[in-house]
């Protein structure tokens, strides 16, 4: 166990429907970062919040966005879902300047 | 921008062999550098990082890597070769300067380990 909480681990959903998942950083690290892993694309970073606030973006869509709650819990909002959109997400989390500590992931199926 | 390049996306060594699996980085200044280990079905394991102590970084389960700024590369290495060592490897840069802490992976090296 990582300490980082990924729910769920599976989603299997419909085009066009709207998703969220949920990540728990470990205990102490203010920031979460939210990545996709593919096939063709790759690991791409998505997006970082630090304490609350967005702090970067990466490739992330518009149909995307996230946010990071006072408890410091995260969310990743998937909308108008495509079938491209099917990936493995992770979230890590992190304390500033050092190393980051995965989840172990969701993995979403659009059919 | 920062990219990171990894040579090989497959490699296969005999068990008990050399591990070595190669990275290179693009950065215009000394980035913090990752590797990081994918098990099948499974999340990222730090192995190690190197953040400018020492250029020679020691990590889990034997691998090390050693940093080379005149090369810009961030190599892998175990010396002998475990079955448990089958899994996906990724390198992985962050910049130290500019406070964008995100992880700019590599493609990934799918490690063989034949017995």
């Amino acid at each position: 166990d990582s300490g980082v909480t990924q729910t769920p681990k599976h989603l299997i959903t419909a085009t066009g429907q709207r998703v969220t998942l949920r990540c728990s950083p470990r205990s102490g690290d203010l920031s979460v970062y939210w990545y996709q892993q593919s096939l063709d694309q790759g690991l791409q970073f998505l997006i970082q919040y630090y304490n609350g606030e967005e702090r970067a973006k990466g490739n992330i869509l518009e149909r995307f966005s996230a946010q990071q709650f006072p408890d410091l819990h995260s969310e990743l909002n998937l909308s108008s879902l495509e079938l491209g959109d099917s990936a493995l997400y992770f979230c890590a989390s992190s304390v500033e300047g050092s190393g980051y500590t995965f989840g172990s992931g969701t993995r979403l199926t659009v059919v | 921008a920062q990219s990171v390049t990894q040579l090989g996306s497959h490699v296969s060594v005999s068990e008990g062999a050399l591990v070595l699996l190669r990275c290179n980085y693009s950065s215009s200044v000394p980035p913090y550098l990752f590797w990081y280990v994918q098990y099948p079905n499974q999340g990222l394991q730090l192995l190690l990082k190197y953040t400018s102590a020492a250029t020679l970084v020691k990590g889990i389960n034997g691998f090390e890597a050693e940093f080379k700024k005149s090369e810009t590369s961030f190599h892998l290495t175990k010396p002998s070769a475990h079955m448990s060592d089958a899994a996906e490897y990724f390198c992985a840069v962050s910049d130290r300067n500019t406070g964008r802490r995100a992880l700019t992976f590599g493609s990934g090296t799918r490690l063989q380990v034949q017995p």
